[in-house]
């Protein structure tokens, strides 16, 4: 099965620094790679996603890179604010059709000192 | 538009108890998902439900775990009897499945969050 691994496991940044969290797959089938956002004591929320036929995908201030041959992809925050302080998981899935599984990371937490 | 329920948001239990979970997923999705969420770690798939039917079962401990879908809508998921490891937040998911295409968003409720004493 799929296994997606983060590191490391905390990240600290200063306000107004870039920050970039990034994620290896093992499964070369993986074709689906989103990034939830978990906020303390709160669900986690999509804030991006990236499908494996774009290397890479931008919304304001958050982007994604993928690299297919590496298994990698990554998270990049630019102009971080400290409500950008949060857990981070990345997550991978086969989507042969709706009922393949989402396989998620441990999480990194982000925290970014005003 | 009203996201994912779940009830109760806090549940504390002694090993050996039952415990009981409830989601009422976003009218019209027809995919819900239980998620265990151990502190420090990502939600582990347990059980993917399409409308009433499983899916995938392959990470529930069956001994232990069991959950129903009945009519397509609201899900419960049940431990009996709990184990201290099983203290965690169980998250309940929801997507439209195969009506919304293959790319389809998982929106998550709240979460309960289990302690097993």
């Amino acid at each position: 099965g799929e296994n997606v691994e983060q590191h490391p496991s905390t990240l600290s940044v200063q306000e107004g620094d870039s920050a970039v969290i990034k994620c290896t797959y093992s499964d070369s089938a993986s074709n689906y790679f989103p990034w939830y956002k978990q906020e303390l004591g709160k669900r986690p929320q999509l804030i991006i996603d990236i499908r494996s036929n774009v290397g890479e995908k931008k919304d304001q201030r958050i982007a994604v890179t993928l690299n297919k041959t590496a298994k990698h992809f990554s998270l990049h925050i630019t102009e971080t604010q400290p409500e950008d302080s949060a857990v981070y998981f990345c997550a991978a899935r086969n989507y042969t059709g709706a009922n393949s599984k989402l396989t998620f990371g441990k999480g990194i937490t982000l925290s970014v000192r005003p | 538009e009203a996201g994912v329920a779940q009830s109760p948001r806090y549940k504390i239990i002694e090993k050996r108890q039952s415990v009981a979970f409830w989601c009422n997923p976003i009218s019209g999705h027809a995919t819900l998902y239980w998620y265990q969420q151990i502190l420090g770690q990502g939600p582990k798939l347990l059980i993917q439900f399409q409308n009433n039917g499983v899916v995938d079962d392959s990470q529930l401990p069956k001994d232990r775990f069991s959950a129903e879908r009945l009519k397509g809508v609201d899900s419960t998921l049940k431990i009996q009897p709990a184990k201290l490891e099983d203290s965690a937040v169980y998250l309940c998911a929801s997507s439209l499945g195969l009506a919304g295409g293959p790319w389809n968003e998982q929106f998550f409720g709240p979460g309960t969050r289990l302690t097993v004493l």
